[in-house]
């Protein structure tokens, strides 16, 4: 079946200091992907997507490209902040949205 | 503002007694999901609702039951059956057909069995 697989946390970093959190995925054919942020205590918020092969899904400073020959899809940012730190979560769609079981991202002063 | 309301934040539920989380939203969603989430397991599936008066189970449904009789509406009751239920449970809401949209969740519901 479809299925994600992100690396484990947590990631621990001092502010400023350039982020990469990796996302491959497994799928029966050409899901849309998205990046998930998860704040203590609170829901899960959408961070970006992409639908397409070569898309690249931006938002708040965090980027995501579809790489559909290496099926992945993996969270990248420049310069962290303490107020980034959160649980990240890769998640796929066909028929039904799929997650990886999220990054915990912890970021230092 | 439009948006999933999950309520109540906290829950505390006594062993054999069932319980009932209420989500409503107010973005006119044809499809609504309850996800459970455990330490480091991600989220997993409980149930789903593509329109009003049918449901489908997901990948976790035993000891839960859910109803969907409005288009706003759709409450999990955990039960006894569920062995064990203390977990953080997300209600969710999506137009089904549109791929691309991606889901809007509420902010949860902390459930812990004392």
């Amino acid at each position: 079946g479809d299925s994600v697989t992100q690396m484990e946390g947590p990631v621990t970093l001092s502010e400023e200091a350039f982020l990469t959190i990796n996302c491959t995925y497994t799928a029966t054919g050409y899901p849309s992907l998205f990046w998930y942020v998860q704040y203590p205590g609170e829901g899960l918020q959408l961070l970006l997507k992409a639908t397409k092969a070569d898309d690249k899904g931006s938002n708040k400073g965090f980027e995501a490209t579809y790489r559909k020959e290496t099926t992945s899809f993996h969270l990248e940012k420049g310069s962290v902040q303490v107020s980034d730190s959160a649980v990240y979560f890769c998640a796929l769609f066909i028929a039904k949205l799929t997650f990886g079981t999220g990054t915990q991202l912890k970021v230092e002063l | 503002d439009g948006g999933i309301t999950q309520s109540p934040k906290y829950l505390f539920r006594k062993e054999g007694q069932n319980v009932t989380l209420s989500c409503e939203q107010n973005l006119n969603h044809d499809a609504m999901y309850w996800y459970r989430q455990d330490p480091g397991q991600g989220l997993r599936l409980i149930y789903y609702s593509q329109i009003v008066n049918d449901f489908q189970k997901g990948d976790i449904a035993e000891g839960y039951s859910v109803s969907r009789e409005k288009k706003e509406s759709f409450p999990l009751t955990v039960t006894s059956a569920q062995k064990n239920p203390t977990a953080f449970y997300l209600c969710a809401s999506s137009i089904p057909i549109e791929s691309n949209y991606g889901y809007t969740f509420g902010s949860g519901t902390r459930l812990t069995v004392v």
